[in-house]
Formats: C-alpha cells, structure tokens, sequence
C-alpha cells in the first residue's frame, strides 16, 4: 500500500541556520513527489514537485528537495532559513497510474531568532 | 482567476443536522478532490471525481456523499453532523497527473 511517513513532528531552527525535513515513501513504482507548506489558517501552497528528470528540483522559496529512489526519499532543504518560513509541511506522493495522492502527517517548523 | 473557493469558511452543526460544503473551480481542471485534516493526521481524501458525473471514494468516504454536476463545482454533503466530523475540509482540483491546487478551507466544529 503507498504510504508517505514524515518522521519529524517538530522541527526548530535558528534563523539563518540550514534546514532539512525528512521524507519517505512506500510506492510500488516512481510516484511523483510533491511538498506543500501550510501557513496557520491557510490551504496548502506547492513549495516544489518531481515528476521525472533531475532529481534534484528547485521550489519557490529557495527551497529544493533531492529525489533517492534507493533510500525511497525526497527530503526537502534550504540553505538558510527565514522566520517566515514557520510553517507546517507536508510531502505528498501521487500514482503515475492514476488520479489519487497521499499525505505525509506533516512537520510543524519554528524558526528561532 | 479566483483559482480554488471553498464556502462557508466557518460553521457549526449541532448532532445529527445537514450541511453542504461548497467547492468551486475556475482553472477547467477535470479532477477535483475532498480531504479532511485532523490535528496530527495530515490530510485524508474522502471523494474525488474526475469529471463532471463521475465521482469515486477516497480513504475516508464514510458520512459524506458528493455529486458533479459540472466541472467547476464539487460538493460535499454531511446528512447526519457526528463530532468525529469536526475538521478543516480542503477542495483540491488538479488536471491529469499534475499538481493539485487548494481552497482556503472550511473549518467545521460538530456540538
């Protein structure tokens, strides 16, 4: 069964520090990946996706994610992080075969001064 | 474009009333999406269509029903409000393989 697992419930950073979320997948085949970012009270804006090609893909936001079909990862970075980047983010995967996509249970990132 | 909306954006049902979730899109995107967001549980799909007459259920399908009457509209349907029912509703709508694109939301508190 496809599954998305977000290790990190909670993730705190100092502003300016670098930032990496984790990402896993349990997919029969390549799904595509996707992250969102969730800003309190807010629908889910599409940070970056990976469809085929490049595995490493460049998002809004100075974020980029790294696509590793043998560690079934897509973990997403960011070199130095801002305060607004608090937010909650979810990875999501979607079926090449179909229409039908799942969600990670999502990390929650505060940034520190 | 106005994208994704989602009506109402707050409401509260006591036990046991009815209520119609409002989703509407201006992208002609043919699929279009319901999930529910619980704290802690990310998002859970509870019906999708890919076109106008064609709906089918998601992973958490049970106390809702839909219809797709057109393709710009997609409605969510509670007949009988229980507390397990209260969340944030997201409309999703995507084309073919591709990104999906979200409403603001509805927040639904069930007394």
């Amino acid at each position: 069964a496809q599954s998305v697992t977000q290790p990190d419930i909670h993730i705190t950073v100092s502003e300016g520090a670098s930032l990496e979320l984790r990402c896993n997948y349990s997919y029969g085949a390549t799904p595509y990946l996707f992250w969102y970012v969730q800003s309190p009270g807010q629908g889910l804006q599409l940070l970056l996706k990976y469809f085929s090609g490049d595995t490493l893909v460049q998002g809004i936001k100075g974020f980029e994610a790294e696509f590793k079909r043998s560690q079934s990862s897509f973990n997403l970075r960011k070199p130095s992080v801002h305060w607004s980047d608090a937010a909650e983010y979810f990875c999501a995967v979607g079926a090449r075969t179909g229409n039908q996509f799942y969600f990670g249970t999502g990390t929650s990132l505060t940034v520190i001064p | 474009n106005a994208g994704v909306t989602q009506t109402p954006k707050f409401r509260i049902l006591k036990i046991g009333q009815s209520m119609t979730l409002q989703c509407a899109q201006d992208m002609n995107h043919n699929y279009m999406y319901w999930y529910r967001q619980d704290p802690g549980m990310g998002l859970k799909l509870i019906y999708y269509s890919v076109g106008a007459g064609i709906t089918d259920k998601g992973e958490v399908p049970n106390g809702y029903n839909v219809s797709r009457s057109t393709t710009e509209d997609f409605p969510l349907r509670l007949e009988l409000a229980a507390p397990s029912q209260t969340s944030v509703y997201f409309c999703a709508t995507s084309g073919f393989q591709e990104t999906q694109y979200f409403g603001p939301g509805t927040r639904l508190l069930v007394l």
